[in-house]
């Protein structure tokens, strides 16, 4: 069975930084891109950060190109998310999704809520 | 970044009764290889979002016969043959072709 364990979220003051992570298992994780996906209260979704399935190439959505990382580990076959300069904007449940052969996120996490709040 | 369109916004359904959902994009979303990455998901509340339909007709495993998906280009529809109690939730559209994916507003599905 497929599964995605987000992990890391909390309450951080504007400008802190917070590492989410994502434990995943039942599938070979090292041939497939990883994706994290936020949903703001009451809000819809959005593209945060993807990284491929080897680890070399990355992307970023524009609200968060130069202060997210993303990251991967396949000896825990765990995605990260290095999230810094966080704003209040930045507030959100975050969700880890796998990417399929289709373009499109077959599974996701139940995800994980950041606060940023002074 | 790819604007993807929903509408209704919100969608009042009696149960038993046919739904549609339309979606539209900014921008053509037939990819290199000729597919089109438009698929559809269904967010329960309180849940995480479950896909539905991917390349924009393709059932997921499990998904019931009644949701189908048609469309092409930029225009796309989602349809529920006959709403259950279980279809409850939003409804998003989104767009894998280009980076970032982006998803349309939502669609709010509740019953009358």
């Amino acid at each position: 069975e497929v599964q995605l364990v987000e992990s890391g979220g909390g309450w951080v003051q504007p400008g802190e930084s917070l590492r989410l992570s994502c434990a995943t298992s039942g599938f070979t994780f090292s041939t497939y891109r990883m994706h994290w996906v936020r949903q703001a209260p009451g809000r819809g979704l959005e593209s945060v950060a993807t990284i491929i399935s080897n680890g070399d190439s990355t992307a970023y959505g524009n609200s968060v190109k130069g202060r997210f990382t993303i990251s991967r580990d396949s000896s825990k076959n765990t995605v990260y998310l290095q999230m810094g300069s966080l704003k209040p904007e930045d507030m959100a449940v975050y969700y880890c999704a796998r990417e399929d052969q289709t373009g499109s996120a077959d599974y996701w996490g139940q995800g994980t809520l950041v606060t940023v709040s002074s | 970044d790819v604007v993807m369109t929903q509408s209704p916004l919100s969608l009042p359904v009696t149960l038993g009764q046919p739904a549609s959902i339309s979606c539209r994009s900014s921008q053509s979303l037939v990819y290199s290889d000729g597919n089109t990455l438009l698929s559809w998901f269904q967010q329960r509340p309180g849940q995480s979002p479950r896909r539905l339909l991917y390349k924009v007709s393709n059932r997921d495993s499990g998904v019931p016969d009644r949701f189908s998906g048609s469309g092409s280009g930029t225009d796309f529809t989602l349809k529920i043959s006959r709403v259950e109690a279980e279809d409850v939730g939003v409804f998003y559209c989104m767009q894998g072709t280009y980076w970032p994916w982006t998803f349309g507003q939502g669609t709010k599905v509740e019953i009358e």
